[in-house]
């Protein structure tokens, strides 16, 4: 597996701003993928995102509200913008890895309180 | 949309009793994964099963596929209280055929009594 790290690991932000998370990976990775957890509930894929290239958003999710970088092979960040109480959740990414094939491996997440 | 379901929703058993947890899914699979999430933490990769295997162990742990029946499961064996957590199924979004984001079940929360 890979060591994935997120920061922050928690925030409380205000209504109305903006937060960006990043996610490190301690190796090259073609494939990151960005999933939200709302309260209670399962994880939902938000985006997945490949180096060199835009994201590629699932449906009920846009880059203005999630815009995502994937700036090099190892780091993306994904930015939760005009935020509202709706947001609140944990927010998680992973990597696919080729050692056994389509096995993902997630970081710690984020965990994302709006007031 | 959801493409796995996990039952039962809830289980509660005895340390040292075995648990087992059931995943359906609706479409074609080339695998199916299963995690751990203790206390809404990040999720733990317990293991991963191929669409033409039908049983896998890792440790305490046993998985079942029944690709007829679109359904696995998740036996842990000689429970510990430690393992108390909730469990979810994912299975590939699209092709599977690599470079593919994962749809989860609704997850089976697991609770251990000493």
């Amino acid at each position: 597996s890979a060591v994935i790290s997120q920061k922050p690991s928690r925030d409380i932000c205000q209504r109305g701003t903006s937060l960006t998370i990043q996610c490190q990976v301690d190796s090259q990775v073609t494939m990151m993928f960005w999933y939200r957890q709302q309260p209670g509930q399962s994880l939902t894929l938000i985006a997945t995102a490949n180096q060199g290239s835009e994201a590629t958003y699932e449906s009920g999710f846009v880059i203005d509200k999630f815009p995502i970088s994937r700036p090099n092979l190892t780091f993306s960040t994904l930015t939760v913008s005009n935020m509202s109480p709706e947001d609140s959740s944990i927010y998680l990414c992973s990597v696919e890895l080729g050692r056994v094939y389509n096995e993902q491996f997630f970081g710690p997440g984020t965990r994302l309180t709006v007031l | 949309s959801q493409q796995g379901e996990e039952d039962p929703q809830a289980l509660s058993i005895q340390e040292g009793e075995n648990a087992t947890m059931n995943c359906s899914y609706k479409t074609s699979i080339n695998n199916l994964q299963w995690y751990r999430q203790n206390s809404g933490r990040g999720l733990v990769h317990l293991i991963l099963i191929r669409s033409n295997e039908r049983e896998k162990h890792s440790g305490r742990l046993r998985v079942t596929l029944d690709t007829s029946k679109k359904s696995s499961s998740l036996l842990i064996t000689a429970s510990r209280a430690a393992d108390t957590a909730s469990y979810f199924c994912a299975t590939p979004m699209y092709s599977g055929g690599g470079a593919d984001g994962l749809t989860f079940g609704k997850g089976t929360h697991l609770i251990i009594q000493p």
